[in-house]
């Protein structure tokens, strides 16, 4: 079976800190995605990356940075942590598929991230 | 942008009832997945589905791709079946839709 790891169920941060959020997959998938959940606007893609050091904008990029230096691992980065960045934060992967640009994604348990 | 409508949007079941979910599209995707999100906020696939019919013991799901949408079914349902249910689609890229969800409440 197919493991996505979040390196945090919960966590507190402040305004203005600085905030990593690690995910890491098992899979050797090529894609990995960081999406935010929020009551009434359901899951928005931060960000993606389908390859090394190869990342796009998804819906709602502002705030947010990315890093991927190994396939296996994808950080969404907060570079100056507001309460309005008060979410669930949601990891996936999945194998990339040429014809059809995507194949299924498979979720971590998330991040129930608050923001003081 | 495409579409993705699911119904009924908040369904209560009395355990052993059965029930229908439906998600409608917009516009042809390349492929469909289910996901079930536990009350503790985990998503779990259910189903990859881009057409056709698939069984997984209580559940199941079609795709009829031709007329834009997928229903879930779910028998005998059981209190740990609660929680929110999502379709997503793909149109070719990489960006998914997911729909706005199905919040299922099943009473002992």
């Amino acid at each position: 079976d197919v493991k996505v790891t979040q390196s945090s169920r919960y966590l507190v941060k402040r305004t203005g800190e600085k905030v990593f959020l690690e995910c890491v997959q098992d899979m050797d998938h090529e894609n990995m995605f960081w999406y935010r959940q929020d009551p009434g606007l359901g899951l928005r893609l931060i960000y993606f990356s389908y390859d090394v050091k190869m990342k796009e904008k998804g819906d709602i990029p502002e705030g947010y940075s990315v890093s991927r230096e190994k396939k296996e691992r994808f950080s969404l980065i907060l570079e100056s942590a507001s309460t309005n960045q008060t979410s669930m934060y949601l990891c996936a992967s999945s194998r990339l598929n040429l014809r059809d640009g995507n194949q299924p994604q498979h979720f971590g348990d998330g991040t129930r991230l608050s923001i003081l | 942008g495409i579409q993705v409508e699911q119904s009924p949007p908040d369904l209560i079941l009395q355990e052993g009832a059965n029930s229908t979910l439906r998600c409608n599209f917009s516009d042809s995707v390349n492929n469909l997945q289910w996901f079930h999100q536990n009350p503790w906020g985990q998503l779990i696939n259910l189903f990859y589905i881009p057409s056709g019919t698939k069984q997984n013991g209580r559940l199941s799901a079609t795709t009829v791709a031709t007329e834009r949408y997928s229903l879930l079914y779910i028998s005998s349902s059981q209190t740990t079946d609660s929680g929110v249910y999502f379709c997503a689609v793909w149109t070719g890229g990489f960006k998914t839709i997911f729909g706005a969800g199905t919040r299922l409440f099943v009473k002992a």
